[in-house]
């Protein structure tokens, strides 16, 4: 089945781009999303792309896919206190989840220092 | 307000004590699903639903039931807790894969924090 991998932490300074990255195993997702789960409080959809994209831009938010390399990054441009949370990295083959649900990566906890 | 809802959001019980989790949505979303979040695993599905009285398997069924009577509605059933089902359980809905435009987001709830002792 898929895996999707993503580093556990990041560590970055308020103010600076903060940069969240993915890669998933099956080539045929076509779906990729990326979520937001503040402390104590569910997921969040930020953003997501489609496997026919390179990439997308939402204010602060910045999604590049590397579909040769199965990679997906998440840019976070000019990172405030409020952006501290976990972020999820999934990726399914259908709209929405369907059938086969989305496959999470583990979440990456962004760390902001002052 | 498009939502979804569980209930409880905090949960205590012992071991065989069968319980249930409920899961409502107010967007007429075919598709429902329920998720486990465990540390260092992420998320993982346990059951999902394509419509009324249409269930399958997650990755994780084992130890779960659920059920689909009505559409806003999609229970997590644990009919014997063990402790290796404390977890936080997440459910979601969307619309199906056939609805097109907006078809895309899934939508979470708030969360149940169980714990098994």
């Amino acid at each position: 089945g898929e895996d999707v991998e993503q580093s556990l932490f990041l560590s970055v300074r308020e103010g600076d781009s903060s940069v969240i990255n993915c890669t998933y195993t099956d080539s045929s997702s076509t779906y990729l999303y990326w979520y937001k789960q503040e402390p104590g409080a569910g997921l969040q959809l930020l953003t997501y792309i489609f496997s026919n994209m390179d990439m997308k831009q939402d204010q602060r938010l910045t999604v590049l896919l590397n579909k040769k390399d199965k990679h997906l990054s998440l840019r976070i441009a000019d990172t405030q206190t409020g952006d501290s949370a976990i972020y999820f990295c999934a990726v399914g083959k259908q709209a929405g989840g369907g059938a086969d649900g989305l496959t999470f990566g583990k979440g990456t906890h962004l760390i902001i220092q002052p | 307000e498009a939502q979804v809802t569980q209930n409880p959001r905090y949960l205590i019980t012992v071991t065989g004590k069968k319980l249930t989790v409920t899961c409502s949505q107010n967007m007429n979303h075919e598709y429902m699903s329920w998720y486990r979040q465990d540390p260092g695993l992420g998320l993982r599905q346990i059951y999902y639903s394509m419509n009324v009285e249409v269930t399958d398997k997650g990755d994780v069924p084992e130890g779960y039931k659920v059920s689909r009577k009505e559409k806003r509605n999609f229970p997590l059933i644990l009919e014997s807790p063990s402790p290796n089902q404390t977890s936080l359980y997440f459910c979601a809905s969307s619309l199906a894969r056939t609805s097109g435009v907006g078809s895309y987001e899934q939508y979470f709830g708030p969360g149940t924090r169980l714990t098994v002792t």
